[in-house]
């Protein structure tokens, strides 16, 4: 399978404190996206980085990439209980529209 | 709110009913797809039309039809469908390959 993997599966932490979630994937890639999804609801874009950058920020969310490991990480800063969602990672196929999405980490953060 | 719409929100169709999903947007993307999401599973893709054509078929079975009449409209026609296809279909849209895809809030499908 081209699948992607995370991990952890699943992730439980105490309000304010960080999240950390990996994302790893088998083939080359242009781009890797991340994703989130509340229960029920469609997903929702996170943040898109280039197989040619390293890190990148958006708000409370660090994203680091290292094309040599082929691997990802995604870093929420202060969790906050709106933040207890599903997150998932994208990696483009080949330079197609197909991408093949993370089997996912399931996040609750608790006030 | 999204911006991609799909309707209905909830299905429930015996195995001989034919049915369709719609899916809208108005963002002026030019890619529109198809995915299925089981429970605690990531989305796994079906259909991809690019410029109204179609551009990926992930070895669908024929009883899921895709449809893209317009840049703006995407459908899935549904007919015979086992109970194996209930699921969460979700549409998206992107404007080209290498962006962010939007989602809709999904189809709650379930075969009866």
């Amino acid at each position: 399978s081209q699948q992607g993997e995370e991990d952890p599966q699943a992730l439980s932490i105490q309000e304010g404190e960080n999240a950390t979630m990996n994302c790893s994937y088998k083939t080359s890639i242009n781009n890797l996206q991340w994703y989130r999804q509340n229960s029920g609801r469609g997903l929702v874009h996170l943040i898109l980085i280039r197989s040619n950058e390293r890190e990148k920020h958006s708000g409370r969310l660090r994203v680091t990439l290292d094309t040599s490991k082929k691997s990802s990480s995604l870093l929420i800063t202060a969790s906050r209980a709106a933040d207890t969602a599903s997150y998932f990672c994208a990696t483009d196929a080949s330079g197609t529209y197909k991408y093949i999405f993370g089997t996912g980490t399931r996040l609750k953060v608790l006030a | 709110d999204t911006e991609v719409t799909q309707t209905p929100k909830h299905l429930v169709m015996g195995m001989t009913n034919k049915k369709s999903l719609k899916c809208e947007q108005h963002m002026g993307h030019r890619a529109m797809y198809w995915y299925k999401q089981k429970a605690k599973k990531p989305p796994e893709l079906m259909f991809v039309y690019s410029y109204e054509k179609l551009s990926i078929n992930e070895s669908v079975p024929s009883r899921f039809s895709p449809e893209c009449p317009n840049s703006s409209l995407l459908n899935l026609h549904l007919h015979a469908l086992q109970p194996e296809d209930s699921a969460l279909y979700l549409c998206a849209s992107s404007q080209d390959r290498v962006q962010p895809q939007h989602f809709g809030d999904g189809t709650r499908l379930s075969i009866l």
